[in-house]
């Protein structure tokens, strides 16, 4: 069961926007920054959005991330067949000592 | 470039020890945390626990607290993560990814470890 709470799946058509949405509380996404990380299949976790909304070299302006209290939200716009993946949510969780993740997110280009 | 490279696959019986590595390259291995990430096909990622090679200083999940053991050579910019007694549960990719909490754009993984424990 995963600290963080994202739906399952999300799914739009080429060029369309989506949002995923990630649930938290005051021990974790309301006092510290929230990560994004993409996982295309088979393959590792890579840095999508970090300190909340920021983007590492080489991430598309397409990805944005936000945060509200104890939530935060990843958005595609633009959506592309490549960004066909999982995506997760992380944040560090002061009543566990260490970083919790979401659920998950699958993301289906139809 | 920062590389981070992961022992091979392992299949392994119940009851068995086991240690995988993940040797850092590209950056100051001793200033950035390493963390170890479990995901068992199909499921999401979990946190076990990380260590920060300055001072070997390792913190672990609650639910991964006594399960594991996670340690550094700084002599060879290496970490590991150790089991005494796998179970069939254990079987999962097993990922490490290097952090820095004062920069948190710097975070890159290893290419993971998949563990296979059966009889």
């Amino acid at each position: 069961q995963s600290v963080l709470t994202q739906p399952p799946s999300a799914s739009g058509t080429p060029g369309q926007r989506v949002t995923i949405s990630c649930s938290g509380s005051t021990s974790n996404i309301g006092n510290f920054n929230v990560l994004w990380y993409q996982q295309l299949p088979g393959t590792a976790p890579k840095l999508l959005i970090y300190s909340n909304n920021q983007r590492p070299s080489g991430v598309p302006d397409r990805f944005s991330g936000s945060r509200s209290g104890t939530s935060a939200s990843l958005a595609i716009s633009g959506l592309q067949s490549e960004d066909e993946a999982d995506y997760y949510c992380a944040a560090w969780d002061d009543s566990l000592n260490g970083r919790v993740f979401g659920s998950g997110t699958k993301v289906t280009v139809l | 470039e920062v590389q981070l490279v992961q022992s091979g696959v392992e299949v392994k019986k119940p009851g068995e020890s086991l240690e995988i590595s993940c040797k850092a390259s590209g950056y100051t291995f001793a200033t950035s945390y390493i963390a170890w990430v479990r995901q068992i096909p199909g499921q999401a990622l979990e946190w076990m626990g990380s260590i920060y090679p300055g001072d070997s200083e390792a913190t672990y999940s609650p639910a991964f607290r006594g399960q594991v053991t996670i340690s550094v050579d700084k002599s060879i910019n290496t970490a590991y993560l150790r089991w005494r007694s796998l179970k069939p549960s254990d079987s999962a990719i097993y990922y490490c990814e290097a952090y820095n909490s004062d920069l948190e754009s710097f975070d890159y993984w290893g290419q993971g470890t998949l563990i296979t424990v059966s009889s």
